[in-house]
């Protein structure tokens, strides 16, 4: 049921793009994007539903293909303050309150 | 700005005692979650909570563990006896929104050490 994220980690120079992939096996309700700091907690960027409405940051662009149950987080024009782990998580159809994250990509910007 | 709190923020015990980590969620949101967090690795969900039940669990979740809203607005969680691999970052969110449809707000989490 976990959600398989790719790659596992990725190193940019500032101003580089990325794209952090996440797919499920299970049809999705949801799929949402959060990146947490060294010894932080995790915090939300963006949220997907089934259906297209999407909730988030201005500056984070994401995609959710519904068929396929996978989601893109596009990352561009990094700066520094982009490092950290990026988790997805996801809700299934059929689910209620549960939210299983991935087990995440870490990302570092160096200048 | 509203935000979850917990305490405590890092707690030492000994291997089978029992420890409660608590939460305060923000006062308007009525979902719950804990989630666990062994150092360096995934997020992993333990349970959600709403209504004064749970809605959710995993399989980590077991018998001893407990979550509880003794007073409306502290939501707890408890660990029986305590085993070494019980050692974690335990997190605490809380959301407005059912089915996972909002952003879960997280707190800074309750570091577990268990000797």
């Amino acid at each position: 049921q976990q959600p398989v994220q790719s790659p596992q980690a990725v190193i940019l120079r500032e101003g580089e793009d990325a794209v952090i992939n996440c797919s499920s096996s299970k049809a999705l309700y949801s799929v949402h994007w959060y990146r947490q700091k060294h010894g932080e907690a995790p915090v939300f960027l963006m949220i997907l539903l089934k259906g297209g409405e999407q909730k988030g940051h201005e500056k984070i662009s994401a995609s959710f293909n519904e068929k396929k149950q996978q989601s893109s987080l596009y990352l561009t024009a990094s700066q520094l303050s982009y490092s950290g782990t990026y988790f997805c998580g996801t809700a299934i159809s059929g689910g209620y309150n549960k939210l299983i994250f991935g087990a995440g990509t870490r990302l570092a910007v160096h200048p | 700005e509203p935000e979850v709190t917990q305490t405590p923020s890092h707690q030492v015990t000994q291997m089978g005692q029992e420890v409660i980590l608590r939460c305060v969620p923000i006062s308007n949101h009525l979902y719950f979650y804990w989630y666990r967090q062994i150092l360096g690795q995934k997020v992993e969900f333990l349970v959600s909570f709403y209504n004064n039940e749970i809605s959710e669990k995993s399989e980590i979740f077991d018998d001893q563990f407990s979550v509880e809203r003794p007073d409306g607005s502290n939501f707890t969680l408890k660990i029986r006896s305590t085993k070494l691999e019980d050692s974690a970052m335990y997190f605490c969110a809380s959301s407005n929104s059912d089915r996972v449809t909002g952003e879960l707000f997280f707190g800074e989490g309750s570091r577990l050490t268990v000797l």
